[in-house]
């Protein structure tokens, strides 16, 4: 399978707090993408990094990258109930399959 | 609102029904896809079309049957569906070519199977 896989699985803390998601991928990239997804809605695309990149911010988003580990992460910081969604990274094969892990869901507790 | 329109947002049909799913975007995208999303499983990729062909299928049962008129439009016939087969079903599109391209989905249509 060339999908990612998120870890945890299931993320709870209370606001404030930072959130701290990782990814795991197969194949090899040439970035890596994060999305975000409410609740039964689609997934909105929130960065991108690419394979020459370590690091990206976002506003109170990080994003690293390691490529020798194919393992990415995602920190969210100052975390806020808003950030309640779940977490995906995804990866593309072939110029224009994007595909996506299971997801970390991801709860703030006000 | 990413600019890719899924109709309905929700549906019921029978294991005998056939239904069609619609999605619609105006971004100038040339490529469209069909995911589907079930409870605690990865975002399943079922097709891809990229102007306006196919390009991949992923073993996905005949009882989904995709449609892409133009490059604005795509379908998703239904028939003969499965419980199993209820789920989130989302729609998505993204630029034809670039490196650094993403995908914009819509809000996805829920699909209960009865």
């Amino acid at each position: 399978s060339q999908q990612g896989e998120e870890d945890p699985q299931a993320l709870s803390i209370q606001e404030g707090e930072n959130a701290t998601m990782n990814c795991s991928y197969k194949t090899s990239i040439n970035n890596l993408q994060w999305y975000r997804q409410n609740s039964g809605r689609g997934l909105v695309h929130l960065i991108l990094i690419r394979s020459n990149e370590r690091e990206k911010h976002s506003g109170r988003l990080r994003v690293t990258l390691d490529t020798s580990k194919k393992s990415s992460s995602l920190l969210i910081t100052a975390s806020r109930a808003a950030d309640t969604a779940s977490y995906f990274c995804a990866t593309i094969i072939g110029g224009n399959q994007f595909y996506f892990g299971t997801g970390t869901s991801l709860t703030v507790i006000p | 609102e990413t600019g890719v329109t899924q109709t309905p947002r929700h549906l019921v049909m029978g294991m005998t029904n056939k239904k069609s799913l619609k999605c619609e975007q105006h971004l100038g995208h040339n490529a469209m896809y069909w995911y589907k999303q079930s409870a605690k499983k990865p975002l399943e990729l079922m097709f891809v079309y990229s102007l306006e062909e196919r390009v991949e299928n992923n073993s996905v049962p005949s009882r989904f049957s995709p449609e892409c008129p133009n490059s604005s439009h795509l379908f998703l016939h239904l028939h003969t569906l499965q419980p199993e087969d209820s789920a989130l079903y989302l729609c998505a599109s993204s630029p034809q070519q670039g490196v650094d391209t993403e995908a914009f989905f819509g809000q996805g249509t829920r699909l209960t199977v009865v």
